[in-house]
This record gives structure tokens, C-alpha cells and sequence, in this order.
């Protein structure tokens, strides 16, 4: 199965600042990646397909960007709303396999 | 707009089974796969299986392969789970989701707990 990995653990920003968050795969996964948001006692919510496709509503903040193996998730500007767990999602090979997450927390 | 509304929490004893529902609303169950991801307590995302509504076809993860199944009722609009041989780490948070045009999980249920314990 491939594994993702996502980098760092743990983010600590303010809000205004950018947040680049990093998710490595096993092996080449294409363009098959998605990005989801995740707040406590919610349900995922989906931010990016497709590497760099922005889902429906999800604000022009949210970027993604790579292929292959390496992917990178960029908020431009943290709203205090975008503190949350950020998880990576491989649709390349079955199983689906999500990435362990990183945090942005507030500093 | 497809809601996932999900059925309520379970609590259940070390080596039964659970079978949890995920009913679409406003919708239509059949365009795209419907999977299941659970999350233990602290833990991170775990898919678990898929199934597309419309042809019945289901694939598992591996881990879950001999005590999973996963169903759809094209009636209803009802997705479910069943997981057999419970055990404690199958504590969990159990989300099914709307596997949108394959690409990403775009709508998703508001999950349902199920604890296992003595």
C-alpha cells in the first residue's frame, strides 16, 4: 500500500502568516491527491483534489501544488477558522491511504 | 444539495458485531462510491472500504478484509457498514463519505461512535 507521510507534526503560526504543509508519498501517486480540513468533532471536509484543484467554496487561500511524490499544501494568509488538522489522501492505488496529519495551531 | 446522515451511536461487547447506516438525502445514493473512514480516539484517518451503489462492486482495505461488509440499498438511499469480531482498538469514530467523481471525499456523514467494551 502506499504510504504518506506529511510534514511537519505540528505548525505553530499566527494568523496572517503562511502555512506550507508538506505530504511525501511511497511511491508515485500522479496527480491523485486530495487535501482535507479537519476540526475537533467534525467530519473531514475536503479542500483540494487532484493535487491543485480547489473543491467547491473552499477559499482562493487554500493552494496545492506537486506530482509524483511530492505534494505541498499553502495557505496564504491564516484566517483564525484555519487552525485545524490538515490531511493528505492518495487515490492513485487501492487501498486509500490518508497521511498522519499536521496540526496548525495557534502560536 | 446530498446530505449523509448517519445512525446513532453504539456500544457493543468484545467479539460482536455492529452495522452502521449512512442514508443520502436531498440526492441521489447511486452517482458516486460511498467509503467508509473511521478514526480512533486522538488518531488519524483510516479508510476502511468503498462500495458504488449502482453495480453493488465493493473493495476493502486489506486490514479489514475478512470481518468487514459493506452494502448498499439503492432503495432506501442506504449505505452500510458491518464490522464483525469487534474488539476494544475497534473503538472508533466512523464516518462514511460521497467519494465525489472519484476524486475526493466531498460530502461526508456527522459519524457515528461505536465503543467497544466489556
Amino acid at each position: 500500500e502506499i504510504v504518506l507521510t506529511q510534514s511537519p507534526v505540528t505548525l505553530s503560526l499566527s494568523p496572517g502568516e503562511r502555512a506550507t504543509l508538506s505530504c511525501r508519498a511511497s511511491q508515485s501517486v500522479g496527480s491523485y491527491l486530495a487535501w482535507y480540513q479537519q476540526k475537533p468533532g467534525q467530519a473531514p471536509r475536503l479542500l483540494i483534489y487532484d493535487a491543485s484543484n480547489r473543491a467547491t467554496g473552499i477559499p482562493a487561500r487554500f493552494s496545492g501544488s506537486g506530482s509524483g511524490t511530492d505534494f505541498t499544501l499553502t495557505i496564504s494568509s491564516l484566517e483564525p477558522e484555519d487552525f485545524a488538522i490538515y490531511y493528505c489522501q492518495q487515490r492513485s492505488n487501492w487501498p486509500l491511504t490518508f497521511g498522519p496529519g499536521t496540526k496548525v495551531d495557534i502560536k | 444539495q446530498v446530505q449523509l446522515v448517519q445512525s446513532g451511536a453504539e456500544v457493543k461487547k468484545p467479539g460482536s458485531s455492529v452495522k452502521v447506516s449512512c442514508k443520502a438525502s436531498g440526492g441521489s445514493l447511486s452517482t458516486y462510491p460511498i467509503s467508509w473512514v473511521r478514526q480512533a480516539p486522538g488518531q488519524g484517518l483510516e479508510w476502511m472500504g468503498e462500495i458504488m451503489p449502482t453495480f453493488g462492486t465493493v473493495k476493502y482495505a486489506e486490514k479489514f478484509q475478512d470481518r468487514v461488509t459493506i452494502t448498499a440499498d439503492e432503495s432506501t438511499s442506504t449505505a452500510y457498514l458491518e464490522l464483525s469480531s469487534l474488539r476494544s482498538e475497534d473503538t472508533a469514530l466512523y464516518f462514511c463519505g460521497r467519494n465525489w467523481n472519484y476524486v475526493g471525499m466531498d460530502v461526508w456523514g456527522q459519524g457515528t461512535t461505536v465503543i467497544v467494551s466489556s
